[in-house]
């Protein structure tokens, strides 16, 4: 079965300061997904970023981007000048990749709590 | 523009009691749902998930049930609550094909007392 740990609980930042969240995961599958989500307080969960695993390119959205590192089973996200609105929680997930009738699941991590400071 | 609406947002219940949470998503057809608990410092667990109308796949042996009723409604139920079902219960869907984001409600707290 796949795992998806996040080792950070809680985490801090600066305003304007660029901030590391880690994942690592656990699978025996070669072609797969990864996301990460954020989770703002009192707000609905959105989608920050996604990585397709045969891709070796990370992938980067505005102020967001990861380190995938698949031999390792590694899954970093970096949030460079990091403001306000970034404090949230944040998830990565794992998506095995089910060719015909795919179901989309996602499993999850248990979370980093997120605080930018002024 | 697809939206998805989860309802009610907030409930507390007696021990025993009923539950029945919605969910319903509107601007896309035949969509994937799920519905998610999420407990503090364990993430977010599947509990149901749906591939279509009638047909629901359980995760976790549970006190829950799912219902998929119409193509864009799901609907989480339990006979009697326990206290153990407390929690933060959220919808999600997704299109189909391989690694489809997911698209989540404004999710349900759930107080079981």
């Amino acid at each position: 079965a796949q795992t998806v740990t996040q080792s950070q609980p809680e985490m801090s930042v600066q305003e304007a300061e660029t901030v590391t969240l880690s994942c690592t995961y656990d699978t025996s599958e070669n072609n797969y997904y990864l996301f990460w989500y954020k989770q703002p307080p009192s707000r609905q969960m959105i989608l920050v970023i996604r990585q397709e695993a045969y891709k070796q390119q990370n992938a980067t959205e505005n102020r967001f981007s990861v380190n995938f590192q698949k031999a390792a089973k590694s899954f970093s996200l970096k949030i460079s000048d990091s403001q306000l609105g970034d404090t949230a929680m944040y998830f990565c997930a794992f998506m095995n990749s089910q060719m015909g009738g795919a179901t989309n699941k996602l499993i999850f991590g248990t979370g980093t709590l997120l605080a930018v400071q002024p | 523009s697809q939206t998805i609406h989860q309802w009610p947002a907030t409930l507390v219940q007696p021990v025993g009691s009923p539950l029945s949470l919605e969910c319903t998503v509107e601007g896309t057809s035949n969509p994937n749902l799920y519905w998610y608990r999420q407990a503090a410092g364990r993430g977010l667990q599947l509990l149901f998930y749906s591939v279509g109308i009638g047909q629901i796949s359980s995760e976790v042996p549970q006190n829950l049930s799912a219902s998929r009723p119409q193509d864009r409604q799901f609907i989480l139920s339990s006979k009697k609550l326990l206290l153990s079902d407390s929690g933060f219960y959220l919808c999600a869907w997704s299109v189909g094909g391989p690694g489809g984001e997911l698209f989540f409600g404004e999710g349900s707290r759930l107080t079981v007392l």
